[in-house]
């Protein structure tokens, strides 16, 4: 069964830190990986995608470990608007995409 | 911005009617989806579409679902006799290319089986 793992959390942080989340998938095949932010009762929107090289958007940080078969998501300075839940999720070779049971952030002030 | 729209957005129903829920994909949009997400669990895939046919469908997506495109702008995913374990959040979702490019949901439609 194909799964895409993540800490459920909630990770309490305060404004201004610097917080890290992790997943981990189990099919090798998989060649796209992407970060979704999800507020509460609205739709998945896509943060980033994620590459073997790693990439940045602003405090956002990306990267994808294939050999480990883990996808991380690394966010600086955080701001109250922040708080949601993280949703890691793989993209399959029929390209449907596999969902996390995600990751909730709160950050306080 | 275009915007994928989903409507009705709340639809409360009795258990075994029929319910159709309407989503509007992206107009340049080829490929079109349909997931599902109970309360507090993960978003899960139902059907994928493209050129007026089923491409993929998840065990999840039986007998008792159905998905059309009755026109060039409407993509339409119906359930003939719903159960309360259909109760959930249907996004629809539509992408330009199929492969490694974002999927744009819509709000979501909450259907309440009762």
């Amino acid at each position: 069964r194909k799964e895409v793992e993540q800490d459920p959390g909630p990770f309490n942080v305060p404004e201004g830190a610097t917080v890290a989340f992790n997943c981990t998938y189990s099919n090798s095949a998989s060649q796209s990986f992407f970060w979704y932010r999800q507020d509460c009762r609205k739709e998945p929107k896509l943060l980033m995608s994620v590459y073997s090289s790693g990439n940045e958007d602003g405090r956002f940080t990306a990267q994808l470990n294939r050999a480990s078969q883990y996808i991380s998501l690394l966010i600086r300075d955080s701001k109250l608007s922040d708080s949601a839940t993280y949703l890691c999720v793989e993209m399959d070779s029929s390209y449907k995409l596999i969902f996390g049971s995600g990751t909730r952030l709160l950050v306080r002030p | 911005e275009p915007e994928v729209t989903q409507t009705p957005s709340h639809q409360v129903t009795q258990m075994g009617q029929e319910v159709i829920l309407r989503c509007v994909p992206i107009s340049n949009h080829l490929y079109f989806y349909w997931y599902r997400q109970i309360l507090g669990q993960k978003v899960e895939f139902l059907v994928s579409f493209y050129n007026n046919e089923i491409s993929e469908k998840s065990e999840i997506f039986d007998d008792q679902f159905s998905v059309e495109r009755p026109d060039g702008s409407n993509f339409t995913l119906k359930i003939r006799s719903t159960k309360l374990e259909d109760s959930a959040m249907y996004f629809c979702a539509s992408s330009e290319l199929v492969e490694d490019n974002e999927q744009f949901f819509g709000p979501g439609t909450r259907l309440t089986v009762l």
